[in-house]
């Protein structure tokens, strides 16, 4: 079956714009992550959906951070007022039920360039 | 809070040696652990996975991982790489109902 899809595969953007980034999880998924990925690191948090609402937040970096999922599938993060600093791969993923030890299923993700 | 560490950013092999990535984790409950690979390009693929019971557990294309909760360890081995295992490999940690908490990554590379 089709994997978790994430559009568009790269974004740049100049500092100050919004955008807007999106997943597709695996179909019947309930869990949905969102993570970053800088340069030569592991992947960092930044929030959870378990079905439409957030369950964990606690990553985003700040308020110009913000994502939705608001049917339970395909989520948005959305940035507002880019900063240089937000450059990164940003990575969704999708688990089945998001209870204890369920494996997650990443996509290829989102490579942004803040200009 | 939980933490990984994985001691080796690079790892160079040559093809069909047996190779030990290592991987230590910090958490003070119970954790699930995980080993991913992301091949270059490509999104991050789930190697294997500890929940509980046998403390070695065996994934996919030929890796193996121990968990030694003494030593609060995870590491992965292989008994003969090839060279389409280079790849970046990240030790990931989860505690009950937690997202996933990755290692910085350890860059295998399986030379000729």
């Amino acid at each position: 079956g089709a994997g978790v899809s994430q559009t568009p595969s790269n974004k740049v953007t100049e500092k100050g714009k919004y955008v807007e980034l999106r997943c597709d999880p695996i179909s019947g998924h309930t869990a949905l992550y969102w993570y970053r990925q800088s340069l030569g690191q592991g992947p960092e948090f930044l929030i959870y959906f378990q079905g439409t609402g957030a369950a964990d937040d606690s990553g985003l970096p700040n308020d110009r951070f913000f994502a939705v999922r608001p049917e339970g599938s395909v989520s948005t993060l959305k940035i507002q007022r880019t900063e240089r600093g937000d450059s990164a791969m940003y990575l969704c993923a999708s688990s089945l039920s998001g209870v204890d030890g369920d494996a997650q299923y990443f996509g290829p993700g989102t490579r942004l360039l803040v200009l | 809070a939980q933490s990984v560490t994985q001691l080796d950013s690079q790892v160079p092999v040559f093809e069909e040696a047996p190779v030990e990535l290592r991987c230590n984790y910090s958490s003070s409950v119970s954790v699930y652990l995980f080993w991913y690979v992301q091949y270059p390009n490509q999104g991050l693929q789930l190697l294997l996975k500890y929940l509980s019971g046998s403390t070695l557990v065996k994934g996919i294309n030929g890796f193996e991982a121990e968990f030694n909760k003494s030593q609060t360890s995870f590491h992965l081995r292989k008994p003969s790489v090839h060279i389409s295992d280079t790849a970046e490999y990240f030790c990931a940690v989860s505690e009950k109902l937690r997202a996933l908490t990755f290692g910085s990554g350890t860059r295998l590379q399986v030379q000729p």
